[in-house]
């Protein structure tokens, strides 16, 4: 069971998209819909964003969505804001009733 | 609305046993279909799911930890336990209680440093 693979670093401007992407296996991404994705500001607990590949829960800025194509599940967030510059961590189901995280992306906000 | 609450040691010798518990408030521990997981974070690097429990008693476990690790429930205090024994400095992190309801975990509680250290 290794981690899933996130890039170390994203930034984007006020205003953009940006989408950060989380690679695994066909056996945790690519076989299941249940990822999860989460976002951690300095110092602070992650908080639930994005489930079930594309889920928002309640309280979660449409501003965010995710989905998923093959091995490789992806969190996009339009309309940049100062607030989003945080650290985000995909999660994901790998069978046998354990779960795996992404190694965590940090966004920077420029 | 449910909320965790994290205690135990922050400093624990090499070799021995880190014990960490945490306290359900807002809800019964025992309501509803939630999992009750621990989840650490080493300084400056991602998550780590470590296990979960059920309030019958049943248990999963990471693979990698599965030999160090106990996870308890006691529903009669509202609170659920980690155990991880033979402890090294690798396991050095913040460690958080969270909430999982089927695939994803929510609320997590606010994370507790563990230090192991001599």
């Amino acid at each position: 069971q290794s981690a899933l693979t996130q890039p170390a670093s994203v930034s984007g401007s006020p205003g953009q998209s940006i989408t950060i992407s989380c690679t695994g296996t066909s056996s945790d991404v690519g076989g299941y819909n249940y990822v999860s994705w989460y976002q951690q500001h300095p110092g602070k607990a992650p908080k639930l964003m994005i489930y079930d590949v594309s889920k928002r829960p309640s309280g979660v800025s449409n501003r965010f969505s995710g989905s998923k194509s093959g091995n490789t599940a992806s969190l996009t967030i339009s309309g940049l804001q100062a607030e989003d510059e945080a650290d985000y961590y995909c999660c994901s189901y790998a069978g046998s009733s354990t779960w795996v995280f992404g190694g965590g992306t940090k966004l920077t906000v420029l | 609305q449910v909320q965790l609450q994290e205690s135990g040691p922050g400093l624990v010798k090499p070799s021995q046993t880190l014990s960490l518990t945490c306290t359900v408030s807002g809800g019964s521990i025992s309501s509803g279909s939630y999992y009750w997981s621990w989840i650490r974070q080493p300084a400056g690097k991602g998550l780590e799911w470590i296990g979960r429990i059920y309030t019958s008693g049943s248990t999963n476990y990471n693979p990698s930890l599965k030999s160090r690790v106990t996870i308890s429930v006691d529903t009669s205090k509202n609170q659920f336990s980690l155990k991880l024994n033979s402890v090294t400095a690798a396991d050095t992190a913040v460690y958080y209680c969270a909430g999982s309801y089927i695939n994803w975990f929510d609320p997590w509680g606010q994370g507790t440093l563990v230090t192991v250290s001599s």
